[in-house]
């Protein structure tokens, strides 16, 4: 089985400063990774995903995360966020038969103008 | 435009009362699921589904039926059973071998 961990309930940046949200996973099988982000009153969309190759992916908005198999994680960086990323984001796992993801609780960030 | 409509989109259950959600998808995705979402505690799994008239229990299912008569729609049933029905429910769904899901937009359910 997999569980997610994300280590912050809440992140408030301003504007235009960095910002990283940070998620460990532990499962006894290999993974695949995902991120997804939340508007206010919304489903979930897909931001990124790791699947295999290269560690580092992104997404069309800036963001990246990366994978580290010796920490078992996959955080969420932007080097500059803007208002429009408030949102609630998740980090998510599942094994490769990708049939389940397991979620974690979510880390909401707020943007300070 | 293909996707996930979850209908209502606000419900409220009297003490006693079994209540149905609706999810209905035009995307011709394989597998569904449904989550529930409750502050702090992320999404959590109730039922899943991979193929029509085939479903499985996720982690939080007790309290909760479902159904997949057809394959693009998967109601989701929360019956007197389940004592603390608050929550925000989200369908989803998604090609087979595909690992990307598609969610609703979500229904709002409270206790009257």
């Amino acid at each position: 089985a997999q569980s997610v961990t994300q280590l912050d309930s809440q992140v408030p940046v301003f504007e235009e400063a960095p910002v990283e949200l940070r998620c460990n996973y532990s499962s006894s099988v290999s993974v695949y990774l995902f991120w997804y982000v939340q508007y206010p009153n919304q489903g979930l969309q897909l931001l990124l995903k790791y699947l295999s190759g290269s560690t580092l992916v992104e997404s069309i908005n800036g963001f990246e995360a990366e994978f580290n198999k010796s920490q078992t994680s996959f955080h969420l960086r932007k080097p500059s966020v803007h208002i429009s990323d408030t949102a609630e984001y998740f980090c998510a796992v599942s094994d490769w038969g990708a049939q389940k993801l397991v979620f974690g609780q979510g880390t909401r960030l707020t943007i300070n103008p | 435009d293909g996707g996930i409509t979850q209908s209502p989109k606000y419900l409220f259950r009297k003490e006693g009362q079994n209540v149905t959600l609706s999810c209905e998808q035009n995307l011709n995705h394989d597998a569904m699921y449904w989550y529930r979402q409750d502050p702090g505690q992320g999404l959590r799994l109730i039922y899943y589904s991979q193929i029509v008239n085939d479903f499985q229990k996720g982690d939080i299912a007790e309290g909760y039926s479902v159904s997949r008569e057809k394959k693009e729609s998967f109601p989701l049933t929360v019956t007197s059973a389940q004592k603390n029905p608050t929550a925000f429910y989200l369908c989803a769904s998604k090609r087979q071998n595909n690992e990307k899901l598609f969610f609703g937009s979500g229904t709002q359910l409270s206790v009257l």
